[in-house]
C-alpha cells in the first residue's frame, strides 16, 4: 500500500489475476477521493473517483472502496493486463486542489 | 487530441540560468494547476489559477518561481536562477471545477539543471 517515504511500494500480479491497491489517507474531512495511473515518461491519467458519501464505485475493470473508519482507500482492478503496469496514485481532494500519496508500481508478469 | 499540452518535454539547463514552460489547459476548463513531481514521490501542489486569477500558492514556491497566466487560457511557470534542487517533472493540469477536482494531466516537462 502507499506511504509515506522514499521507497515506492510494489505490488507484482500474474496477468489474469486481479490486483488490489491499497491506500491510507490523513484528513478525515476529505470528501472527495481520485485514483490515477501514471505510465512512465507520462503524466497521471484519471481511472476513477468517489465521493466520501459512497463507499463503493466500479468502473470499467476497476473498483473504489472507501472506508472512511480507518481513512483507507483501495483501487481494485480486475483480469489485470500487462497494460495496467504503471504507478498508481491515491489523492484526496482538498478544498482547492488534489493531495497526492507516493504511490505504488504495479508490474504484470505475462 | 484536445488535452492539456506541455512545452517543452524537457529541458537541460545550467544552474543560474532563468527557464520558462508553457501549458496549454483543455480549451472550457477555467482553473490551472501547477505540480512538481520528483522520482518516487507523488505530485506536489505549487499554484492554481481560476480563469487568469492566481488563487492559492504553495510554500513550496518560493520567491524564484513566478506563474502567469494573462488571458485566463494559457499559462507560463518561470523559474529564475534555477538550483540543482529544482530538478524536478512539472506537470500542469486543468479542471472545469464543479465542486470536487477532477484533474486532467499533461505530460510534463522534464526539468534538468546542470
Amino acid at each position: 500500500g502507499e506511504s509515506v517515504g522514499l521507497h515506492l511500494p510494489t505490488l507484482s500480479v500474474q496477468e489474469g489475476d486481479n490486483s488490489i491497491i491499497n491506500c491510507a489517507y490523513s484528513n478525515s474531512a476529505s470528501d472527495y477521493f481520485i485514483w490515477y495511473k501514471q505510465e512512465s515518461g507520462k503524466g497521471p491519467q484519471f481511472i476513477i473517483d468517489i465521493r466520501s458519501n459512497m463507499d463503493k464505485r466500479q468502473g470499467q475493470r476497476v473498483t473504489v472502496l472507501l472506508n472512511k473508519t480507518v481513512k483507507h482507500l483501495s483501487l481494485q482492478i480486475a483480469a489485470t493486463q500487462p497494460g495496467d503496469s504503471a504507478v498508481y496514485f491515491c489523492a484526496e481532494g482538498g478544498a482547492n486542489n488534489l493531495f497526492f500519496g507516493t504511490g505504488t508500481r504495479l508490474t504484470v508478469i505475462p | 487530441d484536445t488535452g492539456v499540452s506541455q512545452d517543452p518535454r524537457h529541458k537541460i539547463t545550467k544552474r543560474g540560468q532563468n527557464v520558462t514552460f508553457r501549458c496549454d489547459p483543455i480549451s472550457e476548463h477555467n482553473r490551472l494547476y501547477w505540480y512538481r513531481q520528483t522520482l518516487g514521490q507523488g505530485p506536489e501542489f505549487l499554484t492554481y489559477f481560476q480563469n487568469e486569477a492566481q488563487l492559492e500558492k504553495s510554500r513550496l514556491l518560493s520567491d524564484r518561481f513566478s506563474a502567469e497566466r494573462p488571458k485566463g487560457s494559457f499559462s507560463t511557470l518561470e523559474i529564475q536562477r534555477t538550483e540543482q534542487g529544482d530538478s524536478a517533472m512539472y506537470l500542469c493540469a486543468s479542471s472545469f471545477f464543479t465542486g470536487n477536482e477532477k484533474l486532467f494531466f499533461g505530460s510534463g516537462t522534464q526539468l534538468s539543471v546542470l
